[in-house]
């Protein structure tokens, strides 16, 4: 059983506009989420993070949502950019076990310049 | 302040034989994670360690071994190699377990 999943394995958007990267979850023990950026031949590199005891939180361009009732969250990226592109994961935790997360299998964003 | 080191960077190995991989986390991170990724998985936890202590553990068999020591670094060990051990192996470290984690570039296994 997946407890976290990313449903859509590509998204392509031009440049400028939005992209919209989404994650569900099943373990509702899960309170900390997180997002890594994958470029090829290199390891993931945190980008942004929530706890359940918010919806939202921005950094720069990158604001993720968490919808705790949907187990749902998003992340958003505007205006997105040609070095944008690359695998997105998405990882969840339980708490203080941050250092054994469970990840999704990733979504590869490609943005068209 | 160096990121995470992984050695070495490409591994070839053949069914039945074993593997060292080794990982060195920025320094001042005491908690170090192993995980393994597969073509079209995400990334799949094996272990972490905190402070010398196997402090979680992933659904894996007993061929999937760790330890870390006194500065951290960490050594992770595959017995009686299989075809499906093929993978990149991870390694990410964070200070303690309740940040966002640090990986290294991972160590490519072939095992033919």
């Amino acid at each position: 059983d997946q407890q976290v999943k990313q449903n859509s394995p590509s998204l392509s958007v031009q440049e400028g506009r939005i992209s919209i990267l989404n994650c569900d979850y099943t373990n509702s023990m899960f309170d900390y989420f997180l997002w890594y950026k994958k470029y090829p031949a290199e390891g993931p590199t945190f980008l942004i993070s929530i706890s359940s005891i918010k919806d939202k939180n921005e950094d720069g361009r990158f604001t993720v949502f968490l919808n705790k009732s949907a187990k749902h969250l998003s992340l958003h990226i505007v205006p997105s950019q040609p070095g944008d592109s690359a695998v997105y994961f998405c990882a969840a935790s339980e708490g203080t076990n941050a250092g054994k997360s469970t990840f999704g299998d990733g979504t590869t964003l490609t943005v068209k310049p | 302040k160096a990121g995470v080191t992984q050695t070495p960077r490409y591994l070839i190995k053949t069914r039945g034989q074993q593997v060292t991989l080794s990982c060195s986390p920025i320094s001042g991170h005491r908690s170090v994670s192993w995980y393994q990724q597969t073509p079209g998985q995400g990334l799949q936890f094996l272990f972490e360690y905190f402070s010398e202590t196997q402090r979680n553990k992933g659904n894996f068999p007993g061929r999937f071994s760790g330890r870390q020591f006194s500065n951290s670094r960490s050594e992770m060990n595959v017995s009686t190699l299989e075809l499906g051990d093929s993978a990149l192996y991870l390694c990410a470290s964070s200070v303690n377990s309740y940040n966002e984690q640090f990986f290294g570039p991972g160590t490519r296994l072939t095992v033919l």
